[in-house]
């Protein structure tokens, strides 16, 4: 099946920095990737859509100045967490595929990200 | 989409079958019915889709029933590694439903 990457897998950073995390579609070409944010014992919950060559698309309640997404390549999304506090350590998932990707949905592994 | 509902946990011992429910009453003719999994500390895995016929992968079977209003998910002979939260989620194919959304799952505990 399809193959969707991560990176980093875990993180630490801390209060005040940014941090970024990539989101790679390794075997197919993805217009548009996920992200998702998990919280401990939580179901996965909707951050973003991210549009290759466009603006994301954000959920409502998630701040677009906070979480930039970038989508500069098809098989490339990026989630940079500016100015990164404690309450935004979460466990941060992409995915991608639909058609492009034999119309089934792929995840990526999943990022830790721990903001001290 | 249409909203799905599960149980929020089960058990199994291992190497039993495993039958998660999924009811799905308000699923449109169009929608297909996805279950994923997550494993503790990993994103969701896909296991298997279907429309209206039964499927059957290396992983699992799905038995979807006649009026397509429920189905069922079938880990022939459930291993420890097995244990997972399991979603079932329904989505129309096209380019405007790739958005999965996760509603709470079923959390599946086998043990030996």
């Amino acid at each position: 099946g399809a193959v969707v990457s991560q990176h980093p897998s875990w993180v630490i950073c801390k209060s005040g920095t940014s941090v970024k995390i990539e989101c790679r579609s390794l075997d197919f070409q993805a217009t548009t990737m996920f992200w998702y944010r998990q919280f401990p014992k939580q179901s996965l919950m909707l951050m973003a859509t991210s549009n290759e060559g466009s603006k994301a698309t954000y959920e409502q309640g998630v701040e677009k100045d906070k979480f930039l997404i970038n989508h500069a390549s098809l098989t490339l999304s990026t989630l940079t967490v500016t100015s990164a506090h404690p309450e935004d350590s979460s466990f941060y998932i992409c995915s991608a595929g639909g058609l492009s990707g034999g119309n089934t949905i792929y995840f990526g592994e999943g990022s830790w990200l721990t903001v001290v | 989409d249409a909203k799905t509902t599960q149980p929020p946990s089960m058990d199994c011992a291992e190497g039993r079958a495993a039958n998660l429910p999924c009811n799905h009453s308000t699923i449109s003719g169009n929608e297909y019915v996805y279950w994923y999994r997550q494993i503790h500390s990993q994103g969701p895995q896909y296991i298997i889709h279907g429309l209206k016929n039964n499927e059957t992968n290396e992983m699992a079977s799905l038995i979807i029933t006649e009026d397509r209003k429920s189905s069922t998910l079938i880990l022939p002979h459930a291993t420890l590694r097995d244990t997972a939260v399991y979603y079932c989620i329904v989505r129309a194919p096209g380019p405007n439903t790739d958005k999965l959304i996760f509603g709470t799952g079923t959390r599946l505990q086998v043990f030996p």
